[in-house]
């Protein structure tokens, strides 16, 4: 079975800008969800979606956002890039809707902002 | 907010000793937690889940051991191998798939 699928691996983009990132859970899993992970901060909590809905927010600002498509896969996209928007980009895929199960993460995305 | 505090950020061992890294969480709702070991350049591994009807789980070389009187888990590894040298985790759930996680403990195995 595949594992976690994230893409681009490394992203430098300019303030100002915008970036999508995009993740493929394991095939069958319908829980996607998006952390930030920092020096200073850790992983934080962004968003998840589950069946093409978001059902948990994180405390971050409207410029970040994410959708689910029907066959799982998630995209994230940060508006108006920040220099501390700079971090890896971490994907988790879970796959059941109504207990806790395992999350596995992808490889992340390493975004810079210049 | 939540937070998962971790006592230790930095632990080293000898090659070959017991390994324990402990983990402080804060919300006593939490019923599930992971320990995730992450290596330079990669995202968080799974390691061992634990839910909060069990006060200890088992895996390969690895225990987890919750206490929910005083909110506290532990991750013992035994026997602590070179391979083992990495950030570890642990995480506790919120709602939905939705965890919280520490600030990480590096463990480095002296050879």
């Amino acid at each position: 079975k595949a594992g976690v699928t994230q893409t681009p691996r490394y992203l430098i983009k300019t303030r100002g800008q915008q970036v999508t990132l995009s993740c493929s859970p394991i095939s069958g899993h319908r829980s996607v969800s998006w952390y930030q992970q920092t020096p200073g901060q850790g992983l934080q909590f962004l968003f998840e979606y589950f069946s093409e809905t978001q059902r948990n927010k994180g405390n971050f600002p409207g410029r970040f956002s994410g959708r689910q498509f029907s066959n799982s896969r998630s995209e994230m996209n940060v508006s108006t890039l920040e220099l501390g928007d700079s971090a890896l980009y971490l994907c988790a895929s879970s796959g059941s809707g109504t207990e806790n199960t395992e999350a596995f993460f992808g490889q992340g995305t390493r975004l810079t902002v210049v | 907010g939540e937070s998962v505090g971790l006592h230790l950020p930095t632990l080293s061992v000898q090659e070959g000793d017991n390994s324990i890294i402990n983990c402080a969480y804060s919300n006593s709702a939490s019923d599930y937690f992971i320990w995730y070991k992450q290596e330079s350049g990669k995202g968080p591994q799974f390691i061992i889940d634990i839910r909060s009807n069990m006060d200890k789980r088992q895996g390969q070389r690895v225990t987890v051991l919750l206490n929910k009187t005083v909110k506290h888990l532990s991750l013992q590894i035994a026997a602590t191998q070179p391979g083992d040298s990495a950030v570890y985790f642990c995480a506790g759930n919120l709602t939905g798939n939705q965890f919280y996680f520490g600030t990480g403990t590096s463990l480095t195995v002296i050879p």
